[in-house]
């Protein structure tokens, strides 16, 4: 079936560094999505990829669309401390259902002070 | 706007117990979604309603899992009995269609 592939799991960086995280499937998808989750809370969307090709822009963040509809990354630049938590790629999943999200197993991001 | 709201926030009981979480969606929103995250995963499907009826439950565990949305609007989620195996944090959603998805804070469920 569908799945979403994260690199890497994890990342422990310096405040003020920039990031770099991806995702990549085995199966076209036609829409990316970047969620970020704070502990004891639920995703919050980031970024939502509609194009291939597509590169855009939310504050310090970057994302874009690969070529291919198998991949996608997320930039993070100048990190801070309250970027922590964890990042999910998603993506809509077929089968009959429209609006369904398949996630990844998330990146999670450590930022020292 | 108001968010989803989600509650228990946190629930404890043991195994073969019976368990239910209640969700109310933001206004309006014709979707709702239940989601299960396991520790270290991502979020998945459950069940997914339109208005009242059920789209996909495809990955609804039925032999122990059940969910309704009678009037259109607020959910709750029913696991008996319960299972280790499903401690996890259950997570609400709405959607206008069918992006735009709002998540609520989750019930954390461990099961002993």
């Amino acid at each position: 079936g569908q799945q979403l592939n994260q690199s890497p799991q994890s990342m422990f960086i310096q405040e003020g560094e920039d990031v770099s995280m991806n995702c990549t499937s085995s199966s076209i998808f036609n829409t990316w999505l970047w969620y970020k989750q704070d502990p004891g809370e639920g995703p919050v969307l980031l970024i939502a990829l509609y194009k291939a090709g597509e590169l855009t822009s939310n504050g310090r963040l970057t994302a874009q669309f690969g070529i291919t509809r198998k991949d996608s990354f997320l930039n993070i630049s100048a990190s801070i401390p309250s970027d922590v938590g964890i990042y999910f790629c998603a993506g809509p999943g077929y089968g009959g259902s429209q609006g369904n999200l398949i996630f990844g197993k998330g990146t999670k991001l450590s930022v020292k002070p | 706007e108001a968010g989803v709201a989600q509650s228990p926030r946190y629930k404890i009981i043991e195994k073969r117990q019976s368990v239910a979480f209640w969700c109310n969606p933001i206004s309006g929103h014709a979707t709702l979604y239940w989601y299960q995250q396991i520790l270290g995963q991502g979020p998945k499907l459950l069940i997914q309603f339109q208005n009242n009826g059920v789209v996909d439950d495809s990955q609804l565990p039925k032999d122990r899992f059940s969910a309704e949305r009678l009037k259109g609007v607020d959910s709750t989620l029913k696991i008996q009995p319960a299972k280790l195996e499903d401690s996890a944090v259950y997570l609400c959603a709405s959607s206008s269609w069918p992006y735009g998805y709002t998540f609520g804070s989750g019930t954390r469920l461990t099961v002993v």
